[in-house]
């Protein structure tokens, strides 16, 4: 069964670098999504992704993310200049249609130091 | 704002107790609303969608409009399903899933 996949699985990085999150969504599917989940609290939304633009995108994500479709797989989440509050799981996912269920995949942990 | 409340953060039962797993959500339109499972270190994976009505590994939820919850039940607990359960739901006009906090649901033998 077709799986999202993600990299890198653990990203340390320090705070004010770039950091680049990827992931591999399921190949036919076309509406794809980042969610983050810092610790102890709930899973967030924080962007969706349609037709090589954002569609909707939640207050957290603000000026240093961005989201990119460089080709036809993958599907990244880069953050400018990364500072603690950062430090999180995040969870790319993605559907075929957006009335259909979201496949999450196993999540990158980003550690701000 | 839309909302998902899930107000126990552990729930411990016994093989074979009946599981009870609470979910509130406030929101004044109509709703879509999900049961998300995350066994120990796996993905998060649909467990069921209201609309689908259906029974996934004995579970069951049942969507009260009156009392906006959305409680998912299983009679008989099993040990493999100690996970982590997240509520959710997307509203109208919108596909972003807002979770709840989650309930760690242990089943002791």
């Amino acid at each position: 069964e077709p799986e999202v996949t993600q990299t890198p699985s653990h990203q340390v990085t320090q705070m004010g670098q770039e950091v680049i999150l990827r992931c591999v969504p399921i190949s036919n599917h076309l509406y794809f999504y980042w969610y983050r989940q810092i610790l102890g609290q709930k899973v967030e939304f924080l962007v969706s992704f349609y037709n090589n633009e954002i569609s909707e995108k939640s207050e957290i994500f603000d000026d240093q993310f961005s989201v990119e479709r460089p080709d036809g797989s993958n599907f990244t989440l880069k953050i400018r200049s990364t500072k603690l509050e950062d430090s999180a799981m995040y969870f790319c996912a993605s559907t075929r249609d957006p009335l259909d269920t979201q496949y999450f995949g196993p999540g990158t942990r980003l550690t701000v130091l | 704002a839309q909302r998902v409340t899930q107000p126990e953060k552990l729930l411990s039962v016994f093989k074979g107790a009946p599981v009870e797993l609470k979910c509130n959500y406030s929101y004044s339109g109509s709703p879509e609303l999900f049961w998300y499972v995350q066994y120990s270190r796996q993905r998060l994976q649909l467990l069921l969608r209201h609309i689908s009505r259906e029974s996934i590994k004995g579970f069951t939820a049942d969507l009260n409009k009156g009392e906006t919850s959305f409680h998912l039940k299983k009679p008989f607990a099993q040990e493999e399903d100690s996970a982590m359960y997240y509520c959710a739901l997307t509203r109208d006009s919108s596909y972003k899933l807002i979770f709840g906090s989650g309930t760690r649901l242990l089943v002791r033998p």
